[in-house]
């Protein structure tokens, strides 16, 4: 059974913490891997992944993915108050079908 | 930028109605998802649709069946609501074929009393 499995389920940090989120996975026919932000509402895209060993940046934002270890992490640096939110990642199958995994809960406090 | 649109934000049903939850996209995305999130479980798959008039069930879409009519409108049906239908219901859209970025809607929070 396809599973995506996301820790630590929450994580508490103070302003200007960096933060490191962890996704690994078992997709069938693995295509590759995206990350989401959830604040109140709809999930807003991140990242895609699907080279092993290249980093992908946004701002302090940073991802990469192991395809021989099977997991991929996100790296916050210099945490803001604004980076409070849900971080979900997910495996696609195939091209069309998107795992998701349970999410890490990221709280940042001034 | 990509929007996809859900009717309703809240929605109260009974035990026993039926639900329809709407969702409308316009960047001409042949595929359409619905998922519902609830907590400690993530989001998960009940209905997906590659083009209009078809249709393949996800992981979990007992109790719920869904209608493409048209490309850019995907709609989700509770034939008889239940209280463990009480969810997050997500809609949300891509372009086929090249594990494409899934861009969600704002959600529809259903409970079922």
């Amino acid at each position: 059974e396809d599973k995506v499995v996301q820790s630590p389920l929450s994580l508490v940090v103070h302003e200007g913490d960096t933060v490191t989120l962890n996704c690994s996975y078992e997709v069938t026919n693995f295509r590759s891997l995206l990350w989401y932000k959830q604040e109140k509402k709809a999930p807003t895209f991140l990242f895609m992944l699907t080279s092993s060993g290249i980093e992908k940046k946004s701002g302090r934002l940073s991802s990469i993915l192991d395809k021989k270890e099977l997991f991929s992490i996100l790296n916050i640096t210099a945490t803001q108050t604004g980076d409070s939110a849900v971080y979900l990642c997910a495996g696609y199958r195939d091209t069309d079908k998107l795992i998701f995994g349970t999410g890490t809960r990221l709280q940042v406090f001034p | 930028d990509v929007k996809v649109t859900q009717s309703s934000r809240y929605l109260v049903k009974r035990t026993g109605e039926k639900v329809f939850l709407e969702c409308v996209q316009d960047m001409d995305h042949e595929n359409m998802f619905w998922y519902r999130q609830d907590p400690g479980l993530g989001l998960r798959l009940i209905y997906f649709s590659y083009d209009v008039k078809m249709k393949e069930k996800g992981d979990i879409p007992e109790g719920y069946s869904v209608s493409r009519e048209k490309k850019e409108r995907f709609s989700l049906i509770l034939e008889s609501a239940s209280t463990n239908q009480t969810s997050m219901y997500l809609c949300a859209s891509a372009r086929a074929g090249r594990s494409s970025p899934l861009h969600f809607g704002n959600g529809t929070r259903l409970t079922v009393t």
